[in-house]
């Protein structure tokens, strides 16, 4: 079964830090973007954070630049997303999800059930 | 950053009736490479989302074909044919164009 499975979320305090895994399975993981989108209590989907298939591409929103960083291990099929210096706004449950690296661009086609990061004192 | 405005941001379709969402892109999405970077996706309630559509048109494998998008450059619609129960959720455009990629704010489909 093709499956992400995102993992590591908790409650944590201002200025704490977390890392967030987004377990593969399933397909071939390294010809996959893998994209992490948050979404806080009662709103919309934001888009955080991306990595290219083989690593060499990364790209962050505004938001978390130089608080969060993106990884992957290939070998372990798993991405990550190491969270520092955490603020109450990023309170979200986070997702992962794939998107191809192909001739024909496609769109973000599997998601992860999401995991839960609370920011509180 | 690219900003992507949804209308409306809430509708109530009998069941059977058709249904339409719009969204705007502050700039085109259409790549040098030919391709138009915008996808629809919907949040059923306390789900993951899901992909709808990609490449502007293009149905993603396992949508019931009462569901299309349509649209080119910055204007954007998606259509469903015929609303069923199970289509009640919250619908989301987004453009992967240029990071940051950004989403519309949210379109809440309900049954009436």
């Amino acid at each position: 079964e093709v499956q992400l499975v995102e993992s590591g979320g908790g409650l944590v305090q201002p200025g704490g830090s977390l890392r967030l895994s987004c377990a593969a399975s399933g397909f071939m993981f390294n010809n996959y973007w893998i994209h992490w989108v948050r979404q806080a209590p009662g709103n919309g989907l934001v888009w955080v954070a991306r990595i290219k298939s083989d690593g060499t591409v990364i790209n962050y929103a505004d938001s978390v630049k130089g608080r969060f960083t993106i990884s992957r291990d290939n070998a372990k099929n798993t991405v990550y997303l190491q969270m520092n210096s955490l603020r109450a706004e990023d309170t979200a449950v986070y997702y992962c999800a794939r998107r191809a690296v192909a001739v024909v661009p496609g769109g973000m086609d599997v998601w992860g059930q999401g995991t839960t990061v609370t920011v509180s004192s | 950053d690219i900003v992507m405005t949804q209308s409306p941001l809430s509708l109530a379709v009998t069941p059977g009736e058709p249904a339409s969402i719009s969204c705007r892109s502050s700039q085109s999405l259409l790549h040098s490479n030919g391709y138009t970077y915008f996808d629809w996706y919907l949040q059923r309630p306390g789900q993951s989302p899901q992909l709808l559509i990609y490449l502007g048109s293009n149905r993603a494998s396992g949508v019931p074909d009462r569901f299309s998008g349509s649209g080119s450059g910055t204007d954007f619609t998606l259509r469903i044919s015929r609303v069923e129960a199970e289509d009640v959720g919250l619908y989301y455009c987004m453009q992967a164009l240029l990071t940051p990629h950004t989403f519309g704010q949210g379109t809440k489909l309900e049954i009436k």
